[in-house]
């Protein structure tokens, strides 16, 4: 049983670009869960997903970020106009239930130039 | 506002020590998480627990709701403990994270 597929691991943006950010779940797992850690900071809550719905999306900024998890295929975090704030780890957890336990992914880094 | 406090902030042990890592938090919960992460690798969920105690291998975690507090302990620590352990909780699904505990263990 494959753990939470992350991709990409590393990914390098220039100011204004996009960045796009893949996560497959857990086999079996319809909960979603997207969190940032910026540098020398903690892990702060983004986004919880089901399957085609945004559950709670309070911890996103209110522009350029959105995130979608489709019937079909990976949950994506999109992250338009990108800035060099944006540079962090996202990573993103699942969960076979409302609150359970979460299983992470390996992480995305990004880096804005 | 939901606040979670951890301390030490870093921690250096050696080998074999017994370490103990405490985590506070300001609301009621409906459950606990402890994390581990090592240097630029992902995360590992090592607990989540509500009440009492849990013990798995050489970690063990207990918390204590009525103080709103849960210490993560290892026993005859490792060098491969070296890592940073995030303690994370709320209410719901939305949980707040504390901003870890680096731990160093050496040989």
């Amino acid at each position: 049983n494959a753990g939470v597929m992350q991709n990409p691991r590393h990914l390098v943006r220039r100011r204004g670009q996009e960045a796009r950010l893949r996560c497959s779940p857990m086999k079996g797992h319809s909960h979603v869960y997207w969190y940032r850690q910026l540098p020398e900071e903690g892990l702060k809550f983004m986004v919880y997903l089901q399957k085609e719905n945004i559950i709670d999306e309070s911890g996103m900024p209110k522009e350029r970020f959105s995130a979608e998890f489709p019937k079909e295929g990976p949950s994506i975090l999109r992250i338009q106009q990108v800035v060099r704030g944006d540079s962090a780890a996202y990573f993103c957890a699942s969960s076979p239930q409302r609150a359970g336990e979460l299983f992470f992914g390996e992480g995305s880094r990004l880096t804005v130039l | 506002k939901n606040e979670v406090e951890q301390s030490p902030q870093n921690l250096t042990a050696q080998e074999g020590e017994f370490i103990t890592i405490n985590c506070s938090y300001s609301v009621g919960i409906s459950a606990l998480h402890w994390l581990q992460q090592h240097p630029g690798g992902g995360i590992v969920s090592l607990f989540m627990l509500s009440s009492g105690k849990k013990k798995h291998g050489r970690l063990i975690a207990t918390i204590n709701i009525q103080e709103k507090h849960s210490s993560l302990h290892i026993t005859a620590s490792h060098p491969r403990d070296s890592a940073v352990y995030i303690c994370g909780q709320g209410g719901s699904e939305k949980l707040v994270f504390g901003k870890g505990t680096k731990l160093t263990v050496n040989p």
